[in-house]
């Protein structure tokens, strides 16, 4: 399995209040994503990395930034929390390009977030 | 942008049959991959199999097979044998081989029970 943590695993928060999610990986890899998960959408992009503080915007960025100062660590955070955000939030990881690589993205465990 | 979709948002396959799960997906790109992706009740996304766009022969995995066809845009997943485990929602999924992203556009997803 790839080595992908996030924390935290589970989070109820107050509407208006700001919220980070972490992810860290242990294998160096180049392309970091944050989607989220919801019933119908199965999963949509956030924020993508491919590289440290390289980051670019994704399909549903509206609320959401991303910082990216090492390689491991992928931040996604919530500047004011709102009820629509409310969602299971997913961490992948990609190594560098390339046929040999297999180009499979791999998914952290989840982190379900809860804004009351 | 590329879409993908399946049409299927439930099936059913009584334990030890088989079952074909349907994914369609639309781009002008000629080179990219396909994913078929698992997600049990723990949200685990879990890869089941992988097809790369310039190959011809179809993936295998066990007893999970595609069936590929890159003119009509169709990738439909093969379970056979099917066990109890194998309930779960599963995603299709595509990465494109260019441009900066190259994040997992995804299907909303079939979910799929076994019965015993």
């Amino acid at each position: 399995d790839a080595g992908i943590t996030q924390s935290p695993r589970h989070k109820v928060t107050e509407t208006g209040t700001p919220v980070t999610l972490r992810c860290h990986q242990t294998e160096n890899h180049r392309y970091m994503y944050w989607y989220r998960q919801d019933p119908g959408h199965g999963l949509r992009l956030i924020h993508y990395s491919y590289g440290v503080k390289d980051t670019d915007k994704g399909e549903v960025s509206d609320g959401y930034s991303v910082s990216r100062s090492k390689t491991e660590d992928f931040l996604l955070t919530l500047e004011s929390a709102t009820s629509s955000q409310t969602s299971v939030y997913f961490c992948a990881i990609s190594e560098n390009w390339g046929r040999s690589s297999g180009n499979t993205i791999y998914f952290g465990e989840g982190s379900w977030l809860t804004v009351v | 942008a590329q879409t993908v979709t399946q049409s299927q948002p439930e099936m059913s396959v009584q334990e030890a049959e088989t079952v074909t799960l349907s994914c369609t997906y639309d781009t002008s790109e000629s080179d990219y991959y396909l994913f078929w992706y698992k997600q049990p009740p723990s949200r685990q996304m879990i890869l089941v199999i992988r097809q790369e766009a310039y190959k011809q022969q179809n993936a295998t995995e066990n007893r999970f097979s595609v069936n590929f066809q890159k003119a009509a845009k169709s990738f439909s997943l093969k379970i056979s044998d099917s066990q109890l485990g194998d309930a779960a929602m599963y995603f299709c999924a595509y990465r494109s081989a260019s441009g900066s992203a190259r994040q997992l556009t995804f299907g909303s997803g079939t979910q799929l029970t076994v019965l015993p």
